[in-house]
């Protein structure tokens, strides 16, 4: 049973389209990342939040932390065919300290 | 700065046969973490150390496997006697002195594939 349940499992847009990736939990977190990993390669950190409600911005991605710190969402803005790759929410929780990952979310941008 | 390293990048051993992987974290860093990646499963922790110390080895299998982050040189993730479903990617991220579990940095991975 994962920690942090992502959807969709997969996501296939056309470029210049908009797309959200949901990160769930029943537990409460302490700090919340969003990275990117692409084919052979390791997973990037994009960004990490920690207050609850919080909202980041990194160009055409918005990142959002949940009020009770229990979830958050990634909205992509006019996807590119460069954002294409595997979306991981991992987070540490309050209980824990250990640092658990979602199973990601495959995106696609067709050109 | 070079980031986390690691080698080799991909492995191919026998069923039997021991497989060592190894981590050189970033400049500075302290902190190591090993993590295991299979298809449509995200990654799963395994082990953290800091220098010639084992923090946390809750995620690692109990028999074959075993890690260390020796003083001097890189951290050695060392698999004994692999069997087909050791095949993975292994990846291993670093965090700077300070709050554990704090922002983790990833290397490349090292795809092992027992045959």
């Amino acid at each position: 049973t994962q920690l942090l349940e992502q959807s969709p499992q997969f996501l296939s847009i056309q470029e210049g389209e908009n797309l959200t990736v949901y990160c769930n939990s029943s537990s409460v977190f302490s700090s919340l990342q969003w990275y990117r990993q692409e084919p052979g390669e390791g997973p990037v950190l994009l960004v990490t939040v920690v207050t609850g409600g919080e909202v980041k911005k990194l160009k055409r991605l918005t990142f959002q932390f949940g009020d009770a710190r229990k979830d958050s969402s990634l909205h992509i803005t006019a996807a590119q065919p460069g954002d294409t790759g595997l979306y991981l929410c991992a987070g540490v929780s309050s209980n824990d300290y250990k640092l658990s990952f979602g199973a990601g979310t495959t995106v696609t941008v067709r050109a | 700065n070079a980031g986390v390293m690691q080698n080799p990048r991909h492995l191919v051993r026998r069923r039997g046969q021991e497989a060592r992987l190894r981590c050189s974290p970033m400049k500075g860093h302290s902190h190591v973490y090993w993590y295991r990646q299979l298809p449509e499963e995200g990654l799963k922790f395994m082990v953290y150390l800091q220098k010639e110390n084992i923090i946390d080895e809750s995620g690692m299998p109990k028999e074959r496997f075993s890690a260390e982050f020796p003083k001097e040189g890189p951290s050695i993730l060392r698999i004994q006697q692999v069997v087909r479903g050791d095949s993975a990617a292994y990846f291993c991220a670093s965090s700077p002195p300070g709050t554990p579990w704090s922002e983790q940095f990833f290397g490349p991975g090292t795809r092992l594939t027992v045959l």
